[in-house]
């Protein structure tokens, strides 16, 4: 079964910083890793899809990148509307932990 | 447009059952697989089920096996999930969500949720 670590848990920034998040499989996914965005109360929104495409609609600051088995999303300069909870899932086996554990990304 | 809404959420019993629904529309329902993803209060995204385009095949997180079954109405573009010897840890929100032509279990849509409480 396929295990993903996401990490940080939470993390605090301020308008304009730019941050990552990492998510590392347990196994070999290939680029099957895909990022969400999701609000309090909200559905999740589809940001990144296979590691490093950028899904319609979704602003260019954010990018995802993949080294082996572990996967990092990037999103330069932040605004106001990006402060939300991430969540990486691998789409490779239903076997395992499909999500992350989520980073909720908050104001410094 | 794509439109997925949940109904069906409520109040159940341990032990007890019942019957969540997804009305889709806004585009070709019976050409893709669909998914029920859950999130209890507070906590993170689980994926529950999934159900190819035709309903010939279905797929259940170890969690939910030979409790749940999903099911797909293709005549009513309805998705749905029975729910049996519900737990207290099946309480969540309840989201359905489709895949994104050409990806399987990567979901560009999702419902807006239908809330599930297992309590006595």
């Amino acid at each position: 079964d396929i295990q993903m670590t996401q990490s940080p848990s939470s993390l605090s920034a301020s308008v304009g910083d730019r941050v990552t998040i990492t998510c590392r499989a347990s196994q070999s996914i290939s680029t099957y890793l895909n990022w969400y965005q999701q609000k309090p109360g909200k559905a999740p929104k589809l940001l990144i899809y296979a590691a490093s495409s950028l899904q319609s609609g979704v602003p260019s600051r954010f990018s995802g990148s993949r080294s082996g088995t572990d996967f990092t999303l990037t999103i330069n300069s932040l605004q106001p509307e990006d402060f939300a909870t991430y969540y990486c899932q691998q789409s490779y086996s239903l076997r395992g932990d499909t999500f992350g554990q989520g980073t909720k990304l908050e104001i410094k | 447009e794509v439109q997925l809404l949940e109904f069906g959420g409520d109040l159940a019993q341990p032990g007890g059952s019942l019957r969540l629904s997804c009305a889709a529309s806004g585009f070709s329902f019976s050409s893709y697989a669909m998914n029920w993803v859950r999130q209890a209060p507070g906590k993170g995204l689980e994926w529950v089920s999934a159900i190819s385009s035709s309903g010939g095949d279905t797929y259940y997180a170890d969690s939910v096996k030979g409790r749940f079954t999903i099911s797909r109405d293709q005549s009513k573009n309805t998705l749905d999930l029975q729910m049996n010897s519900l737990r207290a840890e099946d309480t969540a929100v309840y989201f359905c969500a489709k895949p994104k032509s050409g990806y399987s279990y990567v979901f560009d849509s999702w419902g807006q949720g239908t809330l599930v409480t297992v309590s006595s």
